[in-house]
């Protein structure tokens, strides 16, 4: 069964203080893996979608990395507007997405 | 352009009774994917719908049922409600099924059973 681990489930960051998040994924046939920042009570953003080993993708502070097993979001120089839950999910050959619980980023000044 | 809108936004029902949430999805996408997110299980897959028809589906209760219309609107029906079933539920859509194409999410209904 396809599984999504995301790790640490919170982090606390210093401002400017940069910082990874772990994606961890199996899955046949991975066609996808999207992610995602959510606030408290809204829907999820979209940040990235990456689609094979080796690609990487960039947005401000923010820049996602893709291997075959897992994904990366690192975060530098992060600034208190970055606080949020960072979702990462997984879409393979039936075309759902499954998403990982989450980590949950707060950035003090 | 316009982003996905879900109405309504709030909900209180007690238990036993049944429930309609409404989605419009973002002009020009016509999938429109549903998930339920609760503090325990997460974001949980319950089903897609593409011209009308319903293209996937999750593990969830046939209480748990949906469908779409000619203009891709879609709207999400629960019945005989279960305190469990307190949760965001929240609508995406998307260009097309079966493809990468990002889901765009709407803002959610929060449902509270009491």
């Amino acid at each position: 069964e396809d599984q999504v681990t995301q790790s640490p489930e919170a982090l606390r960051l210093q401002e400017g203080e940069s910082s990874s998040l772990n994606c961890s994924y199996t899955v046949s046939g991975l066609r996808g893996l999207f992610w995602y920042r959510q606030d408290p009570g809204k829907g999820p953003e979209f940040l990235f979608t990456l689609y094979s080993a080796g690609e990487e993708k960039e947005k401000e502070r923010l820049k996602a990395t893709l291997t075959k097993k897992e994904s990366f979001l690192h975060i530098t120089a992060p600034k208190p507007e970055d606080s949020a839950t960072y979702l990462c999910a997984v879409q393979a050959r039936r075309g759902k997405l499954q998403f990982g619980a989450g980590t949950q980023v707060v950035v003090t000044p | 352009k316009a982003g996905v809108t879900q109405t309504p936004r709030y909900l209180i029902k007690t238990r036993g009774q049944q429930v309609t949430l409404s989605c419009s999805p973002i002009s020009g996408h016509r999938s429109v994917s549903w998930y339920q997110q609760t503090p325990g299980q997460g974001l949980q897959f319950l089903f897609e719908y593409f011209s009308e028809t319903q293209r996937n589906k999750g593990n969830f209760p046939g209480r748990f049922s949906g469908r779409q219309f000619s203009n891709s609107r879609s709207e999400m029906n629960v019945s005989t409600l279960e305190l469990g079933d307190s949760a965001l539920y929240l609508c995406a859509s998307s260009l097309e099924t079966g493809t990468t194409d990002t889901q765009y999410f709407g803002p959610g209904t929060r449902l509270t059973v009491l």
